[in-house]
């Protein structure tokens, strides 16, 4: 059985630029959430995607959003970065019945670096 | 809102010490609570979860009771080791329809041979 796996596991953007990070769902998992995890911080809830849609939203402005593609894989697009974007950004996959969320299995992050 | 306080860290102790790492909560209705492990360069691990008031989770030698009249699930370990030296959170989800858990801000442990 594969794990939650996240692409790239590190990247640096300039300020102003758009990033496209990816996660690929533990098999059998049909609902993938993104956290965003500031250096020394806890992880803070982006959004969750639920049978492609969008399923909760946490505190975050509108350049921050994502897809989810009928293989339960997941990406999230951050346009217009900011230096305070820069962050570890872990994708966490579980599996629901009806949204909501189980116990959630979280890859291993990308580090996004802004300039 | 709904939100966990954790005690703050680094905490530092010796090989087969006893531990005890606090949090706190406030939610509305019943809330399920997670403490999470991130080992140094590595995603984030469930380590135990409790679902309901006077629910354990266990694992690993790790325990965690759901207090709810404290509003409370503090982590305890009988006897630590090198291996556990990491980042713990502690988190809640506010019931089964939620879609977002939400993290303290987590206590680092290191443990000295």
């Amino acid at each position: 059985e594969t794990g939650v796996t996240q692409s790239p596991t590190h990247l640096i953007k300039t300020r102003g630029q758009q990033v496209t990070l990816r996660c690929s769902s533990q098999s059998g998992h049909n609902t993938v959430s993104w956290y965003q995890q500031a250096l020394g911080q806890g992880p803070q809830f982006i959004f969750q995607y639920y049978r492609e849609e969008e399923n909760g939203r946490g505190n975050f402005p509108p350049r921050f959003s994502g897809l989810q593609f009928p293989n339960y894989s997941s990406e999230l697009n951050v346009n217009a970065l900011e230096l305070d974007d820069s962050a570890l950004y872990l994708c966490a996959s579980s599996f629901s019945a009806s949204g909501g969320t189980d116990t959630q299995y979280f890859g291993p992050g990308t580090r996004l670096t802004v300039l | 809102g709904n939100s966990v306080t954790q005690m703050e860290g680094p905490v530092t102790l010796s090989e087969e010490a006893f531990l005890t790492i606090n949090c706190t909560y406030t939610a509305t209705g019943y809330p399920s609570l997670f403490w999470y492990v991130q080992y140094p360069g590595e995603g984030l691990q469930l380590l135990l979860k409790a679902t309901k008031a006077d629910d354990k989770g266990s694992n690993k030698g790790f325990e965690a009771t759901y207090r709810k009249e404290t509003t409370s699930f503090h982590l305890e370990k009988g006897s630590v080791q090198v291996s556990d030296s990491a980042v713990y959170f502690c988190a809640l989800r506010r019931d089964s329809s939620a879609s977002k858990i939400i993290f303290g801000s987590g206590t680092r442990l290191s443990i000295r041979p």
